[in-house]
């Protein structure tokens, strides 16, 4: 089945810090999302990219679509404590808006001030 | 509050029982997904709906598990005579479908707050 891996499976940084990760997959995808989830809570959206090459920011929050459409990667800069959280990357395949997500495994961010 | 809703958050049942969770997709959004977690691992698609109909169940068990979105009514995830490995946390997500005026594009899937059961 579907192959996406993320890195790093987790992270410590200083407050203050720039954050990279990224995700990987074994197809071609048309949708990527990035997510973040609190303990006990469902993934919040933070950033959705539908173009090969699209880049986009949401505050701190910067991700890109990769243009060979198998990888993408979320930078988070100037990290504060409440950036505390699993991150999530999904992808979709086909040629469609809809259906199925692929999620990678995670990534734990820890910051500490 | 304009989000997916799920209910229970919290569902403890004992094996052998039946295990009912319930989603509410956001206003307007006409497309329901249903995903599962275990511990400390991503999400892993069981099946998505539209009104009345399944349009891709490749992600539940072949036994025990069903799902349903009726014209009427939130989207519902059954679990007939549950097993402690089905104890995991369930997450809906909804989508716009096409032509739908609401919040939030049609590529994205907008989740709720999830439903942790616990089989003893």
């Amino acid at each position: 089945g579907q192959q996406l891996n993320q890195s790093p499976q987790s992270m410590f940084i200083q407050e203050g810090e720039d954050v990279s990760m990224n995700c990987t997959s074994s197809s071609i995808f048309n949708t990527w999302l990035w997510y973040k989830q609190e303990p006990g809570e469902g993934p919040v959206l933070l950033i959705a990219l539908y173009k090969a090459g699209e880049l986009t920011s949401n505050g701190r929050l910067t991700a890109q679509f990769g243009i060979t459409r198998k990888d993408s990667f979320l930078n988070i800069s100037a990290s504060i404590p409440s950036d505390v959280g699993i991150y999530f990357c999904a992808g979709r395949e086909g040629g469609t808006s809809y259906g199925k997500l692929t999620f990678g495994q995670g990534t734990i961010l820890t910051v500490h001030p | 509050n304009a989000g997916v809703m799920q209910n229970p958050r919290h569902l403890v049942r004992r094996r052998g029982q039946e295990a009912r969770l319930r989603c509410s997709p956001m206003k307007g959004h006409s497309h329901v997904y249903w995903y599962r977690q275990l511990p400390e691992e991503g999400l892993k698609f069981m099946v998505y709906l539209q009104k009345e109909n399944i349009i891709d169940e490749s992600g539940m068990p072949k036994e025990r598990f069903s799902a349903e979105f009726p014209k009427e009514g939130p989207s519902i995830l059954r679990i007939q005579q549950v097993v402690r490995g089905d104890s995991a946390a369930y997450f809906c997500a909804s989508s716009p479908g096409p032509g739908e005026a609401t919040l939030g594009a049609s590529g994205s899937q907008y989740f709720g707050p999830g439903t942790r059961l616990l089989v003893l």
